[in-house]
């Protein structure tokens, strides 16, 4: 299947702090790019969605302004944690796919972040 | 919330068929079966997808039954690294209407 890289495989920082986690899609353009956040023992949860060069589509719940997402290239989508709190310790993780074609979604090896 | 249900837990031997069931008896005629597993502390692997027939790839088989209702995705010869949990997931393959909203999904352990 296709390969979606993201990094760092995990972070440290410090409350107060901000944090950018990069998602690329290795070997296909990826119109559409997904994050999503897992806490421990549960399932992964979307957070939003972005189409390249177009806003992010945020889920209910999910502070715009605390999670930035900019996806401005077809093969790379940032998630910028703002003001890290431990209680944004998550794993993130981020999907994507080539819409034009309908392709499945591929996931990255996801982020563990871990705000102290 | 999630469109599909699926056992909580099922347990396999190794090197036997392992059979994971999904209920989605409220999938839309333009809605397709995925279905990902996630290994402990790794994003989700793709499995398959299907709409209506059933599939099969290197990994897996998928059978839908004929309304569509539900479906069960074999792995012919589970091995130890087949440990995981596995989602069943629908949604439109279209555009803006794909997205992949996972369940609780079914913790397979192989066992020796």
């Amino acid at each position: 299947g296709a390969v979606v890289s993201q990094h760092p495989s995990w972070v440290i920082c410090k409350s107060g702090t901000s944090v950018k986690i990069e998602c690329r899609s290795l070997d296909f353009q990826a119109t559409t790019m997904f994050w999503y956040r897992q806490f421990p023992k549960q399932s992964l949860m979307l957070m939003a969605t972005s189409n390249e060069g177009s806003k992010a589509t945020y889920e209910q719940g999910v502070e715009k302004d605390k999670f930035l997402i900019n996806h401005a290239s077809l093969t790379l989508s940032t998630l910028t944690v703002t003001s890290a709190h431990p209680e944004d310790s998550s794993f993130y993780i981020c999907s994507a796919r080539d819409a034009a074609v309908n392709t499945e979604a591929f996931f990255g090896q996801g982020t563990r972040l871990t705000v102290v | 919330d999630a469109k599909t249900t699926q056992p909580t837990s099922m347990d396999c031997a190794e090197g036997r068929a392992a059979n994971l069931p999904c209920n989605h008896s409220t999938i839309s005629g333009n809605e397709y079966v995925y279905w990902y597993r996630q290994i402990h502390s790794q994003g989700p692997q793709y499995i398959i997808h299907g709409l209506k027939n059933n599939e099969t790839n290197e990994m897996a088989s998928l059978i839908i039954t004929e309304d569509r209702k539900s479906s069960t995705l074999i792995l012919p010869h589970a091995t130890l690294r087949d440990t995981a949990v596995y989602y069943c997931i629908v949604s439109d393959s279209g555009g803006s209407n794909y997205k992949l909203t996972f369940g609780k999904g079914t913790l397979l352990t192989v066992n020796p």
